[in-house]
């Protein structure tokens, strides 16, 4: 596709309950990212793809919180047993490379509330 | 983690005034970026830095990356209403983005 996608754009879960946001990045793209946004908060790094290789999640939460890119392109962000400091803007980016001119490309992020 | 300090974090602006926003850090960044966020949509890349001192345009933005990289500033010459969004500033360390708080901008027709 011509961007980065995601889905759902918006998820309520009640708490307790496991979701799934799922990123579609730029074909081609190498590295992926996953950043956390709360309301009025610029975006927080969760963790970091170069093809199917979680090379840092040192961002992630907490143990509740995982992420995978098995075949180096489409990405899952897996969320358990959610609670309501979960609730926030998820933003995935996809850039070209790992290197020098790493300029991320956002999606629209997905927004889950956790009640 | 690491902080970047961002400010102002709004500013209300004439139509056709100028803006600057600015960002520091107490650590150095290889790379810095500015991107403008709409509500409901994620960050779009404005402009991006790559070494110290580096000043680049972007039609009406220009950016530069101070020289002490733990800076750069942001200015948008004759604000037009669809500039209106948030602002932010991004330093990248080894594929690690951290971004700023937001500049909240409001242009008044």
């Amino acid at each position: 596709g011509a961007g980065v996608s995601q889905s759902p754009r918006y998820k309520v879960a009640k708490r307790g309950q496991d979701v799934a946001l799922r990123c579609d990045p730029i074909s081609g793209h190498v590295s992926l990212f996953w950043y956390q946004q709360a309301l009025g908060q610029g975006p927080e790094f969760l963790t970091y793809f170069q093809n199917e290789a979680q090379l840092d999640k040192s961002g992630l939460p907490s143990d509740r919180f995982f992420a995978e890119r098995p075949e180096g392109s489409v990405s899952t962000l897996k969320i358990q047993r959610t609670q309501q400091e979960d609730s926030a803007v998820y933003l995935c980016a996809s850039s070209q490379t790992g290197g020098r001119g790493n300029e991320q490309f956002f999606g629209p992020g997905t927004r889950l509330t956790v009640l | 983690g690491q902080q970047l300090n961002q400010s102002p974090q709004s500013m209300f602006i004439q139509e056709g005034e100028d803006v600057s926003m600015n960002c520091t850090s107490s650590s150095i960044f290889n790379t810095w970026l500015w991107y403008k966020q709409d509500p409901g949509e994620g960050p779009v890349l404005l402009i991006a830095l790559y070494k110290a001192g580096e000043l680049t345009s972007n039609g009406r933005l220009t950016a530069q990356f101070g020289i002490t990289r733990k800076d750069s500033f942001l200015n948008i010459s004759a604000s037009i209403p669809s500039d209106v969004g948030i602002y932010f500033c991004a330093g990248d360390n080894f594929n690690k983005f951290y971004f700023g708080s937001g500049t909240k901008l409001n242009v008044k027709p």
